[in-house]
């Protein structure tokens, strides 16, 4: 089995700061994903990339910047980071098939903007 | 736009007791129907998924799709404290060549001893 390792867990930054998020697979997926979670409001795609180098906007990509230099790594950037953007970030990573894919997420990583 | 609503929003039973999660979808088109599971803190995982009208059990779970009415539904057979967990459903379609998961917002369910 797989995992997907997530870092930091907790990320604290000023307002206006630009802040990275970073994730590592080792499930030698193709595509892998960023949700950004809040309560009450369930996860939200921001970015996607279906192979190395590639990238994808989500529904809620403004305000932040994606990088997949390699398989299996794919980091976030928050470009400046304001209060109301506190919440959960979820990695996850899936095998695209037309029938359907799974996707395996890491355990995320709080953001926290002070 | 894909819009996907769960309910209830919370739900809290006694163990052993059968329960029931819902989820309606908009877009007729959609073709994966999926439930994935988050423990507090923790990673969701994929639960169960269909694609086609009907149901479908494992183990203690069944989920029962109705594309026509535009629902799908998790039940839990005998719940146990371990199941407390939030709940996602998840709807699956085709954009381009790329096969786009949207969530609900979940349903938190706390079984109590």
């Amino acid at each position: 089995g797989g995992i997907i390792t997530q870092t930091p867990k907790f990320l604290i930054g000023q307002e206006g700061q630009k802040l990275t998020l970073k994730c590592q697979q080792n499930f030698n997926h193709d595509t892998m994903y960023w949700y950004r979670q809040d309560s009450g409001k369930g996860l939200r795609l921001i970015y996607y990339s279906i192979t190395e180098n590639d990238l994808q906007k989500g529904d809620l990509s403004e305000g932040y910047d994606a990088s997949r230099e390699k398989k299996s790594s794919f980091s976030l950037t928050v470009t400046s980071a304001q209060k109301n953007e506190m919440a959960v970030f979820l990695c996850a990573s899936s095998i695209p098939r037309t029938s359907g894919n799974t996707l395996y997420f890491g355990e995320g990583s709080r953001l926290i903007v002070v | 736009q894909q819009n996907v609503q769960q309910s209830p929003e919370s739900l809290i039973v006694p163990e052993g007791a059968r329960t029931s999660l819902n989820c309606t979808f908009s877009d007729s088109a959609s073709q994966y129907f999926w439930w994935y599971r988050q423990h507090s803190g923790k990673a969701p995982k994929a639960l169960m998924s269909i694609f086609s009208n009907g149901e479908k059990e494992e183990g203690r779970f069944t989920i029962h799709l109705n594309k026509a009415s535009l629902h799908f539904s998790l039940h839990i057979r005998d719940s146990q404290p371990s199941d407390s967990a939030l709940y996602l459903c998840a709807v699956s379609m085709l954009s381009g060549s790329f096969n786009k998961l949207t969530f609900g917002a979940g349903t938190r369910l706390a079984v109590c001893p």
